[in-house]
Order: structure tokens, then sequence, then C-alpha cells
């Protein structure tokens, strides 16, 4: 069975610093995806970050980066130079590809950790 | 807005009853999931659907039912409703089931309140 690991319940950072939310995971299957999702708090899940487990280069996607260390199975988001926008709970998910190319579509999240953004 | 449209937003209703839940994906996306996220147990999955199969089933009860139509629009059927199925439910879309990137992107979730 998939799971993951987030221990922060919250976080603060001033704004314009950076920040680290940290996410382990754990899975026997060597093919999986990593994602990172926030949710404001009107609710809606946003996608930002993906990571897949045989991709060579750690993701970005603009003020998001994903430092995977598959070793030691993390995959923890780095958003620089914080926003007050950027005040949400963020989760971390994976997908577990499966053998033989069967694609399964589930999620499993992490507990989630709340980012609080300070002026 | 991630093109993924929930319906109702919000559904108050009585122990008992039985509801339904209504998902458009994004156009295009053949992939419709639904997920159940709750104070105590978190973000679940709950079920998807793939050009109108069934594809992968979670921790869903036997009291709740989906079924994706030939418009691929998804519906979450969730029958004799108990206080502890109070939640937020989302629905997600995914253009195609592979083993490439594949994003879910999520509605805003129809919130449920059972009293």
């Amino acid at each position: 069975a998939q799971k993951i690991t987030q221990t922060q319940p919250g976080m603060f950072v001033q704004e314009k610093e950076a920040v680290t939310l940290d996410c382990t995971y754990d899975t026997s299957d060597p093919s999986y995806g990593l994602f990172w999702y926030k949710q404001p708090s009107s609710g809606e899940m946003i996608f930002l970050i993906y990571q897949g487990s045989y991709d060579q280069q750690n993701a970005t996607e603009g003020r998001y980066s994903l430092n995977f260390q598959k070793a030691r199975k993390s995959a923890n988001l780095v958003i620089s130079a914080s926003q007050l926008g950027d005040s949400a709970m963020y989760f971390c998910a994976m997908r577990v590809f499966g053998a033989g190319g069967t694609s399964y579509g589930k999620l499993t999240f992490g507990q989630g950790t709340i980012l609080t953004v300070h002026p | 807005d991630s093109g993924v449209t929930q319906t109702p937003k919000h559904l108050i209703t009585a122990t008992g009853q039985r509801v339904t839940l209504r998902c458009s994906p994004r156009s295009g996306d053949l992939s419709v999931y639904w997920y159940q996220q709750s104070l105590d147990q978190g973000l679940q999955f709950l079920i998807q659907y793939y050009n109108g199969e069934e594809r992968a089933k979670g921790n869903i009860l036997e009291r709740f039912s989906a079924q994706q139509f030939p418009d691929l629009h998804s519906e979450l059927n969730l029958s004799s409703l108990e206080l502890g199925d109070s939640a937020l439910y989302f629905c997600a879309s995914s253009p195609k089931d592979s083993l490439a990137k594949n994003i879910q992107y999520f509605g805003a979730g129809t919130r449920l309140s059972v009293l």
C-alpha cells in the first residue's frame, strides 16, 4: 500500500522568503508520480507541480520547485519569494502506475500542511 | 478555473435521504475521479471512471454509487445518508489513463451537510 506523510501540520513564513514543505512517501512500486496541490480557504484544489519517479531533473513551475530525493523517498515542495496569496493548505499526493502498464488513477494524499504567510 | 464543474456547491439534507452530485469534466478529458474530504479521514479516493467504464475503486461505501454517461459527465449518488457522510466531495478529471504524466484537475467541490 502507498502512504504519504506530511509531518508539518503548520508552517509560518515571512513574505518574500522561501519555505520548504516536507513530504515523504512509501511505495514498493518503481513507477510512480508525485503531485503537490494547494487548497485555499475557498476550498478548491489547485494543481501545482508534478514529479515522475524516473524524471532525471527536479521539477520546477514558476516559484514552485520540487526537491526530489528518491533514495530518501522525499518530495519536498519549495516555494520561493512567498506571497500573501500563498497562505493555504498544501497537499502532497502520489499515484502508483503499477506493473504491466496498468495505470490506476488513484491519488493517495497526505494530511496536508497549513502555510501561513506573514506580511 | 480548472475547467471541471461540480454542482451543486452546497447541499444540506437529512439523515436517511439520497442525493446526487454532478460533475462535468474538462473538455476532452476521458477520466473522472471522485474524492471525499473529511476532517477525520482526510482526502480519500472513492472511484474512477474512464470513458464510461469503472476503472478503479477505493474506499467507497456500498451506499454510494457513481456512473459516467456517454457525454462524459459523471454523477455520484449517495443514499441512506448518515451524519458521518458530511464532507467535501471533489470530482477531478484527466485527459487519459496512461503511464504518462496525467494531471488530475479538481472541481471546486460539493459541500454536503447531513443534519
